[in-house]
């Protein structure tokens, strides 16, 4: 069964500081992507990491996946109250030839104050 | 465009009722899913269709039935729910089921239901 990890779960952070959430998870699998979510709101796509050592950057947040230690991070750098949100990372878990069986973290709940 | 539509926003209905919601994209997307998402929880997958045929069913109760009329629709027929049915139910689409041009899902707005 696949288990996939993030911590930390909350996260209260200051402007302008650096932090990073992980994820990890329990089998073998290269896909691996992160969400956002705003309270009441859907799931809005940030990251698709698809191989090991790739590395992705959009604005203050990176995300990056190294597949041998089953390990993906999300920095966040110089954080600013809008990245206050909820982040999920999701690993695909092939089923019966096809891909698309997303198994999400518990996600980090990221606040960010001034 | 990347929009994934739901209908309705918003449903209350009680344990006897006949309600279905609705998904529509038009990415030219050939894979599409359900998800349900209880408050303070992640996402969990109901259902994914692929080529509009059903290629996965995590042991979703049989009050839920999935129905994909063509590409670009996909329904959930809801009946005789319970109470702790009350969820967010997301839909979703991504463009290439079989993984080889495996990109991100992309979600709908969720419709928010309410089982009394």
């Amino acid at each position: 069964e696949l288990k996939v990890e993030q911590n930390p779960l909350f996260l209260s952070m200051q402007e302008g500081k650096n932090y990073t959430i992980y994820c990890n998870y329990s089998t073998t699998s290269d896909r691996l992507y992160w969400y956002r979510q705003d309270p009441g709101k859907s799931l809005e796509s940030l990251f698709v990491l698809l191989s090991n050592g790739a590395v992705k950057q959009e604005g203050r947040l990176m995300a990056s996946l190294d597949t041998k230690a089953r390990l993906s991070t999300l920095h966040i750098t110089a954080a600013v109250h809008d990245l206050s949100a909820t982040y999920f990372c999701a690993v695909d878990l092939p089923y019966g030839g096809s891909q698309g069986n997303l198994i999400f973290g518990k996600g980090t709940k990221l606040s960010v104050k001034p | 465009d990347t929009e994934v539509t739901q209908t309705p926003k918003h449903l209350v209905m009680g344990m006897t009722n006949k309600k279905s919601l609705k998904c529509e994209q038009h990415m030219g997307h050939r894979a599409m899913y359900w998800y349900k998402q209880k408050a303070k929880k992640p996402p969990e997958l109901m259902f994914v269709y692929s080529y509009e045929k059903l290629s996965i069913n995590e042991s979703v109760p049989s009050r839920f039935s999935p129905e994909c009329p063509n590409s670009s629709l996909l329904n959930l027929h809801l009946h005789a729910l319970q109470p702790e049915d009350s969820a967010l139910y997301l839909c979703a689409s991504s463009q290439d089921p079989s993984g080889s041009q495996q990109e991100t899902q992309y979600f709908g707005p969720g419709t928010r239901l309410l089982v009394l």
